[in-house]
């Protein structure tokens, strides 16, 4: 079974902050995903990575920006937080084809105080 | 314009019936597929049904089957026999070829169902 797991299921953080969350997927995808979503705006993609240290631009990647130093391994980063990012946060993991699914981990609330 | 567009909003449905959640999509590329997930109150995603632009029959997995309607550009999740634990947000989502394998899920809005005992 795949497993992609967020490092938080809830955070709670104030105005300015710098925030971590982390994604960890253990069926070796070379693709990954940090998606936000919002009530009424379904899913928006902030960023991907289709493999190690590569990363690109999804719809809304104001005021976030991602690593990916190992396969396994990708990190969301908001370098200020501000109380428009207080949203549930979806990582997703998966193979490059066209074809296949992408499997999500739990989500991560943030409030953003 | 939307790559993906679900129209319905919020449905209700008794239980043991069937339901029709509406998808209708929009590309160019003649090569892509269709997804469908459910998300339950726990806010996971979950992986249903998936159905490819070059198959010629119905998708079907257990109590879920997908109307794909190439034409009309529509790819309709079917639930038969509702149960409660159906009640959730159900989102379709479509993904392109693309020759780098840098491509993603494109989502709709969502359809939260609601099951009636």
């Amino acid at each position: 079974d795949v497993k992609v797991t967020q490092s938080s299921r809830y955070l709670v953080k104030r105005t300015g902050e710098k925030v971590f969350l982390e994604c960890v997927q253990d069926m070796d995808h070379e693709n990954m995903f940090w998606y936000r979503q919002d009530p009424g705006l379904g899913l928006r993609l902030i960023y991907f990575s289709y493999d190690v240290k590569m990363k690109e631009k999804g719809d809304i990647p104001e005021g976030y920006s991602v690593s990916r130093e190992k396969k396994e391994r990708f990190s969301l980063i908001l370098e200020s937080a501000s109380t428009n990012q207080t949203s549930m946060y979806l990582c997703a993991s998966s193979l490059p084809r066209y074809t296949d699914t992408q499997y999500f981990g739990p989500g991560t609330r943030l409030t953003v105080l | 314009a939307q790559k993906i567009t679900q129209t319905q909003p919020g449905m209700f449905v008794q239980e043991k019936e069937a339901v029709t959640l509406d998808c209708t999509y929009d590309t160019s590329d003649p090569s892509y597929g269709l997804f469908w997930y459910k998300q339950p109150s726990s806010g996971e995603m979950i992986f249903l049904i998936y159905q490819g632009s070059y198959d010629q029959q119905n998708a079907t997995e257990g109590r879920y089957s997908l109307n794909f309607q190439k034409a009309r550009k529509s790819a309709n999740l079917v639930i038969s026999a509702s149960q409660l634990g159906d009640s959730a947000m159900y989102f379709c989502a479509m993904r392109e070829y693309d020759q780098t394998g840098a491509n993603n899920l494109f989502f709709g809005t969502g359809t939260r169902l609601t099951v009636i005992p």
